[in-house]
């Protein structure tokens, strides 16, 4: 069983702050999402990152695939109460019969608060 | 990215009972998923919808159960059968589409709130 260990569960800070939301596993992944949520909605896409040690940026938000793809970060600079919401980091398994399903974090709740 | 609605968006319904969720899409998709979740917490794979077969099922979950119909490629329904309290959950379906027209990624439907009094 492919395990993704997602942290911190909770995070609570003032607007203006930084942060990083992290997930690693001991397997290896074909691609990483990130996905942000918010009440009552489901799940809306951040990013797909496939490439080790690949960095992609939206905006104020920075996102990192580990050398070896087992791990990934988050991070968001200068977060706004607009940021907040639960945050849940996916893997994709490989191929044969686990082929395009997805293993997902614990998820992080933030509150960016004004 | 495919556009996902889901019917109903939430249900009260009384134990014992079963309630069927509908997934539908605009385009035609090759794979599509049903994952359950509780409020504030992560995403549960239930199964993976096959089209013209039988729903592949993770561990924990059983079709007499969650029974899984895939008719064609842009829709899914997913049955929650003698629900109990338990099943008080946020049912969610996903689909693979292309993420900028190249990786393979999925995406998520609104969610059907369902409690089970």
């Amino acid at each position: 069983t492919q395990l993704l260990e997602q942290s911190p569960q909770f995070l609570s800070i003032q607007e203006g702050e930084n942060l990083t939301v992290y997930c690693n596993s001991s397997s290896v992944f074909s691609s990483l999402q990130w996905y942000r949520q918010e009440p009552g909605e489901g799940p809306v896409l951040l990013v797909t990152v496939v490439t080790g040690g690949e960095v992609k940026k939206l905006k104020r938000l920075t996102f990192q695939f580990g050398d070896a793809r087992k791990d990934s970060s988050l991070h968001i600079t200068a977060a706004q109460p607009g940021d907040t919401g639960l945050y849940l980091c996916a893997g994709a398994r490989a191929g044969g019969t686990s082929y395009g399903k997805l293993t997902f974090g614990q998820g992080t709740i933030l509150t960016v608060h004004p | 990215s495919a556009v996902i609605s889901q019917k109903p968006s939430r249900d009260i319904c009384q134990r014992g009972t079963s309630l069927t969720i509908q997934c539908q899409v605009d385009s035609q998709v090759t794979m599509m998923f049903w994952y359950r979740q509780q409020p504030g917490q992560s995403l549960t794979l239930i199964a993976t919808a096959n089209q013209g077969s039988e729903a592949t099922y993770e561990s924990g979950f059983v079709i007499d159960k969650f029974p899984i119909s895939r008719p064609n490629l842009t829709f899914s329904t997913l049955t929650v059968s003698n629900m109990s309290p338990e099943d008080s959950s946020i049912y969610l379906c996903s689909v693979e589409d292309l993420f900028r027209g190249v990786t393979r990624t999925q995406y998520f439907g609104p969610g059907t709130r369902l409690t089970v009094l």
